[in-house]
This record gives structure tokens, C-alpha cells and sequence, in this order.
């Protein structure tokens, strides 16, 4: 199986523009998703398939792929948006893997 | 609106057995691939398992090969996962999630581990 590295920690001004990256150590056949966790809640879906937003997603969060680096990014930072997020693909059918997680904080 | 209620959860000893639910409503169950996801306190998401539709394709982290098992029952809108052997570093939150381009998760149960 492959594994998602993601940064840690990503720190940013409200306002600001977060970027967190999503790296594979192999390209994935399937798609990445990201989802937005706070503390005590389940994840939300906030991007699919690499950089689709759903509906009720707010338009600053935005997804992109460049090889086997996948990137969300949050423009105009508000303080609601501090969360843990998470990337997920497919690892082969029926199979899944998350990415380590980011803790987003907004200074 | 999608809605995955979890139950079953609570504490039990190391080698205990424990089943958990989940009740869906608000969209054709039957119609979905289904998963359990867990996550150990302060720690990330951890895939699990995964159901096809019918029930007919199962898939498992390698961590709960032999130990754990996931079912569904379509005519009670249900999903399970069979815990047995159960470890102390099973213990976390388990979600249901629907997956449809994208995972819809329930609120979680949680499950620990200890003597």
C-alpha cells in the first residue's frame, strides 16, 4: 500500500492564504479527497475527486494536483476554518488510505 | 439528508468481543459502498473496512485481518463490524461512512480497550 505524507502543522494569518499539501510515494490510480475535522466533531467532506467542492462548501477552499502532490487551499483564512484536515485516496479497489493529518491553526 | 447513527461501542477487556452499528437513513442504502474508519485518541484517521453493496466484496486494513468483520443488511438499512480479539491499540472512535464521490461520516462510537 502507499502511504500520504502531509505536513504536521500549518500556521496562518486570518485573512492569509493556507496551502496544505498531500504527498504520495506512488502516483494513485484514484482520486484525493480532502476533509475538514474540528475537535469532537466527524470529518467533513470539503474537496472531491482532486477539486471538486460540494455544495455548502465555501468557495475559498479549493483542491489541485501537480504529479503526485495534491494541494488544498484555503484563501482568506477565517478563524472557523482552524481544524485538522485530512487527505484520503484509494489505495486498489475496495481499499483506502488517509493521509497523516494537518492541524490548521489560524494566529 | 444523510444521516449514519453509531451504537455498540464501550469498554471492554483485552480478548473481549464487541459489535458495533449503524442505522442509515435519508438515501437508498443498498445503493453504497460502506466503511468503518476509526481514530485512536489524538491520533489521525485510520481506514478499517469496507463493504460493496451486496455485501458480495469485503476489504480490510491488514491490523484486523481474522479479527474483525463487516456485514450489512439492506433490509434494515444497517451496517456492523464484528470485533473479536480485541486489542488494547483497537481502542479509539469508530465512524460509518457512506461513500459516494466522497465519504459522508457519522458521529462515531467509541470503543475501549482496557483491563
Amino acid at each position: 500500500s502507499y502511504e500520504l505524507t502531509q505536513p504536521p502543522s500549518v500556521s496562518v494569518s486570518p485573512g492569509q492564504t493556507a496551502r496544505i499539501t498531500c504527498s504520495a510515494d506512488a502516483l494513485p490510480k484514484q482520486y484525493v479527497y480532502w476533509y475538514q475535522q474540528k475537535p469532537g466533531q466527524a470529518p467533513v467532506l470539503v474537496i472531491y475527486k482532486d477539486s471538486e467542492r460540494p455544495s455548502g462548501i465555501p468557495e475559498r477552499f479549493s483542491g489541485s494536483r501537480s504529479g503526485t502532490t495534491f494541494t488544498l487551499t484555503i484563501s482568506g483564512v477565517q478563524a472557523e476554518d482552524e481544524a485538522d484536515y485530512y487527505c484520503q485516496s484509494a489505495d486498489r479497489s475496495g481499499t483506502y488510505v488517509f493521509g497523516t493529518g494537518t492541524k490548521v491553526t489560524v494566529l | 439528508e444523510v444521516q449514519l447513527v453509531e451504537s455498540g461501542g464501550g469498554l471492554v477487556q483485552p480478548g473481549g468481543s464487541l459489535r458495533l452499528s449503524c442505522v442509515a437513513s435519508g438515501f437508498t442504502f443498498s445503493r453504497y459502498w460502506m466503511s468503518w474508519v476509526r481514530q485512536a485518541p489524538g491520533k489521525g484517521l485510520e481506514w478499517v473496512a469496507s463493504i460493496k453493496q451486496d455485501g458480495s466484496e469485503k476489504y480490510y486494513v491488514d491490523s484486523v485481518k481474522g479479527r474483525f468483520t463487516i456485514s450489512r443488511d439492506n433490509a434494515k438499512n444497517s451496517l456492523y463490524l464484528q470485533m473479536n480479539s480485541l486489542r488494547a491499540e483497537d481502542t479509539a472512535v469508530y465512524y460509518c461512512a457512506r461513500d459516494s464521490s466522497g465519504w459522508s461520516w457519522g458521529q462515531g462510537t467509541r470503543v475501549t480497550v482496557s483491563s
